[in-house]
Parts: C-alpha cells; structure tokens; sequence
C-alpha cells in the first residue's frame, strides 16, 4: 500500500509548456528527493529537501525547481519542457536518519516531451 | 568518491538460484538495501543489512556482506518468473548529506 503518491502517472506534453509533477507522501517523513531515471536504469538524484522551507540541488544538473512548504508535499516544476526532459521521475522520502527503513519511493510519473 | 557498483545484467531459470552481487566504497556506511523495481513502478524496499552483521536471511532471500572486501550479495532461491525486475543496491555513506548512493542496477531475467 503506496504512503507516498506521485501524479499524474503519465504526462504527454508539447514543447514550451510548463507543468507541475506532484509528490505528497502521509508517514510524517522530513526528507524528500526526486529521482530522474535513465531508460538505462541509472538514477539520478536531482533535487532534495530536508523538511519545510528546504530545498537542495542533487548530482545531476537539472532544469527543474522544487518546493517545500508543507512538509508532506514536494512538487518538482519544469517552466518550458523540452524532449530532452522525457524521462521517468519518482519521489521518495525518508525519515532524517537513513536508518533500516531506507527509502520509501511513489510510482514515478512518465514524461514525455514532443 | 562514493560509488556502488553491480552487474547489469542477469539472466537466470525458473527454479534455480538468482546471485546479484555489489561492491560499495564507503567503509563508514551504517546499513545496506537492496530494492526491487518492477516495470512501471517505482522502487521497493526488498531488506536490508546493519553493518555489523554478516548475513541476513529472509524467506527466500539470503543477504550476504563481507565488510573487509566491502561486497554486498543478495541471493533469491527458487527464482520465480515474478522476481523478473530491476535489483538497485544502495549505501548510506557517512557523508553525502546522508543520501543513499544507489548502484546503477541489475536487471534479473528469469526464463520458464
């Protein structure tokens, strides 16, 4: 049973729009990340948060910005899309200590420019 | 720097033994994960090990860490067609902000 959703699940879009990737997770988790993963596999930690009003660029350069203002919601914003940001994006969260119980990752949200 | 690196690709028959295996290279790291990512889906958290422990065995899962070679294996009994996925291992280095590092994952095809 999910405790963190990501949607929409799917997202066509055209090239210039800008759009709005949501992630609410309900277990109280005070950190946060998106992932952009490769068709590859790879991940790739593009942004993180350690609790309200923090927000933190991850290892790969992105396009994209994020906000933390409540602490259960960290919605990732791309302003003008483009195909080189087709990719699949998941949301993870986590207590602050990384402790046993690691991450907890949504569903992903696939994008795809044109 | 921090690396976590895992064989891409194996390929296996129902009912044999699957073997993935790991290497990290932060010595401080306090747990290991392994996770299962299915087509479509996000990552699942499949066990863990604290690392002062050798072996972790769950069901049909057998976690196996030598600390001293700083290699990490999970082993899956009787493969089944459903275990077809995407293993990631993942460290929780001393650093890093305390993010996971994740390997780039292996990709387990299990053959009727």
């Amino acid at each position: 049973e999910a405790d963190i959703y990501q949607t929409p699940r799917y997202l066509v879009i055209g090239t210039g729009k800008k759009i709005t990737l949501e992630c609410s997770q309900t277990m109280g988790h005070d950190k946060m990340y998106w992932y952009q993963q490769d068709p590859g596999m790879e991940l790739h930690l593009i942004h993180y948060s350690y609790g309200v009003n923090s927000t933190e660029k991850g290892d790969l350069s992105s396009e994209s910005t994020v906000s933390r203002i409540r602490t259960e919601h960290f919605p990732l914003t791309l302003e003008s899309a483009r195909p080189s940001h087709t990719s699949q994006y998941l949301c993870a969260s986590s207590e602050l200590g990384s402790g046993g119980n690691g991450y907890t990752f949504g569903s992903g949200t696939r994008l795809t420019v044109v | 720097g921090e690396d976590v690196e895992q064989s891409l690709f194996l390929s296996v028959r129902e009912g044999d033994s699957s073997v993935i295996n790991c290497t990290y290279t932060d010595s401080s790291s306090t747990y290991l994960y392994w996770y299962k990512q299915e087509p479509g889906a996000g990552l699942q958290l499949l066990t863990y090990i604290f690392s002062n422990m050798d072996m972790k065995q769950d069901q049909r899962l057998t976690v196996l860490l030598n600390k001293k070679d700083k290699h990490l294996s999970l082993r899956i009994a009787d493969t089944q067609t459903g275990d077809s996925a995407i293993y990631f291992c993942a460290e929780s280095p001393g650093g890093s902000q305390g993010n996971l590092i994740f390997g780039k994952g292996t990709k387990l095809s299990v053959k009727p």
